[in-house]
């Protein structure tokens, strides 16, 4: 089973219509991210949290919401699709007991599609 | 954040060394050098990371210059499975915020 579970892995989905997505870790780790990805890009970091009820902004967060009611799962909302918000998502965690240097660990990511 | 130039792709023959160039002149001194790998339909996943020594680890090397304006991910005998695209990220503090360039390419063929 992998450590960091993105569900759905694939949503097609209309202009307007909310849109939660959800990670969820067997990681014990603290520290959960939520990216985008662009065709042909590289990730953007759209919001972060270092514990529950933790939420920072990243780079994107124009659009999106997150909620961490539980150290396992960090989810992603989009209130209200919008085309140009079509991307591939990606969820990571990071352990901030390892120290200094905290890998991210990425989940195989989310297809969104919106019409 | 430091800048970062890599190659837009590299091409490479299965079981031959690998050596991926990043430039990074604006890294500043506590920055660490990080690289991550997306191969395809997968998230990215760590590599390797150094501050100013060169670094091993059972993936790869890490090159460090001493300047420490650029280093190099050298991949010692390429695999099909290696085929990804490879950032370079420096990054400071508790690495919590990873930017992603666009990265490089790399194909392996058999």
């Amino acid at each position: 089973d992998a450590d960091v579970t993105q569900t759905p892995r694939n949503r097609i989905t209309k202009t307007g219509k909310r849109i939660m997505l959800e990670c969820s870790q067997t990681k014990g780790h603290d520290r959960m991210y939520w990216y985008r990805q662009d065709p042909g890009l590289g990730l953007r970091l759209i919001y972060y949290s270092f514990d529950v009820k933790d939420i920072n902004k990243g780079e994107i967060s124009d659009g999106y919401s997150v909620s961490r009611q539980a150290q396992a799962k960090f989810s992603l909302s989009l209130e209200s699709a919008i085309p140009n918000q079509t991307a591939l998502y990606f969820c990571a965690t990071s352990d901030s007991r390892t120290g200094q240097f905290q890998p991210q660990h990425f989940g195989d990511g989310t297809r969104l599609s919106i019409l | 954040d430091a800048k970062t130039t890599q190659p837009n792709s590299m091409e490479s023959n299965e079981e031959e060394p690998v050596h991926l160039p990043c430039n990074h002149s604006t890294i500043s001194g506590t920055d660490y050098i990080h690289w991550y790998r997306q191969l395809p339909s997968q998230g990215p996943e760590y590599v390797i990371h150094g501050l100013t020594s060169n670094v091993n680890n059972r993936m790869a090397s890490l090159a460090i210059a001493e300047d420490r304006k650029s280093s190099t991910l050298i991949l010692h005998r390429a695999t099909l499975r290696d085929a990804a695209v490879y950032y370079c990220i420096p990054s400071g503090g508790s690495n919590y915020k990873l930017t992603f360039g666009k990265g490089t390419l790399l194909t392996v063929n058999p």
